[in-house]
């Protein structure tokens, strides 16, 4: 079964210091990995994600992310954050089958200090 | 193009009652797929249609639990009796019928709680 652990459960960072959220990944064969931000009051939305390829993605919102299959890794950064990227994040695994149902990790909390 | 709506935002009822939580996905998405979120603990898938059909349900925590998808368009996901466990917030997520991997797109959620 596949599982998702993000270690941080809050991080807080400066506005315009670099961010570098956490994630690692178990799964039998290569996943496709995702980014999803969750601002206050509102519903996930999907920042990026890895399906096969080049294994430095971009997303939205200035968010990259790099799938490190050695490390079974996909960790989401930013070099420079806005006090708008105060969110959690959720890094999510889907199995390459007829389902592909996602596996999330249990988020990470990022707080922006002014 | 709309996104995935999700009614009510927010139901707040008694250990006991019956609510139902509906879900409208993205117009053309063949897949819908439920998940829940308890406090503290991760988001957790519950089940995922095709059209009407149940693909998946494996998730879901018990028999107080029934989803529909009638005519393929919108799902109803029925928690009766709903106990204190199941507070929390419950998520729908669409996508299309995957040629190659479509991602899901969530809904604002709806926020139960059970008192």
């Amino acid at each position: 079964a596949q599982s998702v652990t993000q270690p941080d459960i809050h991080i807080t960072v400066s506005e315009g210091a670099s961010l570098e959220l956490r994630c690692n990944y178990s799964y039998g064969a290569t996943p496709y990995l995702f980014w999803y931000v969750q601002s206050p009051g509102q519903g996930l939305q999907l920042l990026l994600k890895y399906f096969s390829g080049d294994t430095l993605v971009q997303g939205i919102k200035g968010f990259e992310a790099e799938f490190k299959r050695s490390q079974s890794s996909f960790n989401l950064r930013k070099p420079s954050v806005h006090w708008s990227d105060a969110a959690e994040y959720f890094c999510a695994v889907g199995a390459r089958n007829a389902g592909n149902m996602l596996t999330f990790g249990g988020g990470t909390r990022l707080m922006v200090k002014p | 193009e709309a996104g995935v709506t999700q009614f009510p935002s927010h139901s707040v009822i008694e250990k006991g009652q019956t609510v139902t939580l509906r879900c409208d996905p993205i117009s053309g998405h063949d897949n819908l797929y439920w998940y829940r979120r308890v406090m503290g603990k991760e988001i957790k898938f519950l089940l995922h249609f095709v059209k009407e059909s149940k693909q998946d349900e494996s998730g879901m925590p018990n028999n107080r639990f029934l989803a529909e998808r009638t005519g393929g368009t919108y799902s109803t996901l029925k928690v009766q009796p709903a106990e204190l466990e199941d507070s929390g917030v419950y998520f729908c997520a669409s996508s299309q019928a995957p040629r190659n991997y479509q991602p899901q797109h969530f809904g604002d959620g709806t926020r139960l709680s059970i008192l």
